[in-house]
């Protein structure tokens, strides 16, 4: 059974730092692509961030909201994937999901979700 | 960036409607639409992908269709489970963007 579990969110003040960390089971990690997709209280979901498998390149995806302050990294052989956040802005509170991204002829969606962390970042 | 615009924001439906929403993109982004169904806590669950393809497991009431621009989710018949949030998102191009929602609630 493919599982996706969050941790590391907290309460925190603007400016500062946090990273947030997401345990894959259940499937080849390394195989997958993923991604971080965030929800602020009470409004729609905004995705942030997204890693390629190292089979297509490793490479990484920003939203401009949080690109230069945010950063996504993975270590296959321990089936996680972090999100380092850097100045961190009041408007970056949200529950922050992890989630698996399969690929369809190419084009990607996000077919697991993790349960989500929660992100608060105080004035 | 390409905007996604959903409509209805919310519709009210008895259990056995059929009910349609529409989401629209600001560019072609060919057939690379997601449905995603959200209900309160819980993270959303990808319904459909590639615009018409049912994810495994989806109930086979749940039915997309469209292409370039244009799009539609299908509930042929409401069921109590289906009361919930549903999102659009384009996987044509980075940045991947949502459409607002819309809230499918009890009439």
């Amino acid at each position: 059974e493919v599982q996706l579990v969050e941790s590391g969110g907290g309460l925190v003040q603007s400016g500062r730092s946090l990273t947030l960390s997401c345990r894959g089971s259940g499937f080849i990690f390394g195989d997958y692509a993923m991604s971080w997709v965030r929800q602020a209280p009470g409004k729609g979901v905004e995705w942030v961030s997204f890693s390629r498998s190292k089979a297509h390149g490793g490479t990484t995806e920003y939203a401009a909201s949080v690109k230069g302050r945010f950063s996504i990294s993975r270590d296959d052989s321990k089936g996680v994937v972090y999100l380092q956040m850097d100045s961190l802005k009041t408007e970056d509170t949200a529950v922050y999901y992890c989630t698996r991204a399969v690929s369809y002829s190419g084009y990607e969606q996000f077919d697991y979700w993790g349960q989500g962390t929660v992100v608060t970042v105080s004035s | 960036d390409i905007q996604m615009t959903q409509s209805p924001s919310s519709v009210s439906a008895s259990v056995g409607d059929r009910v349609t929403i529409t989401c629209r993109a600001s560019q072609d982004i060919s057939s690379w639409l997601a449905w995603y169904q959200q209900t309160p806590g819980k993270a959303p669950k990808l319904l459909i992908f590639a615009a018409s393809n049912l994810q495994s497991g989806v109930p086979s009431r749940f039915s997309g269709g469209g292409s370039a621009t244009d799009f539609t989710l299908t509930i042929s018949s409401l069921q109590p489970d289906d009361f919930a949030t549903y999102y659009c998102q384009q996987a044509n191009t980075f940045p991947f963007t949502f459409g607002p929602g819309t809230k499918v609630d009890i009439k």
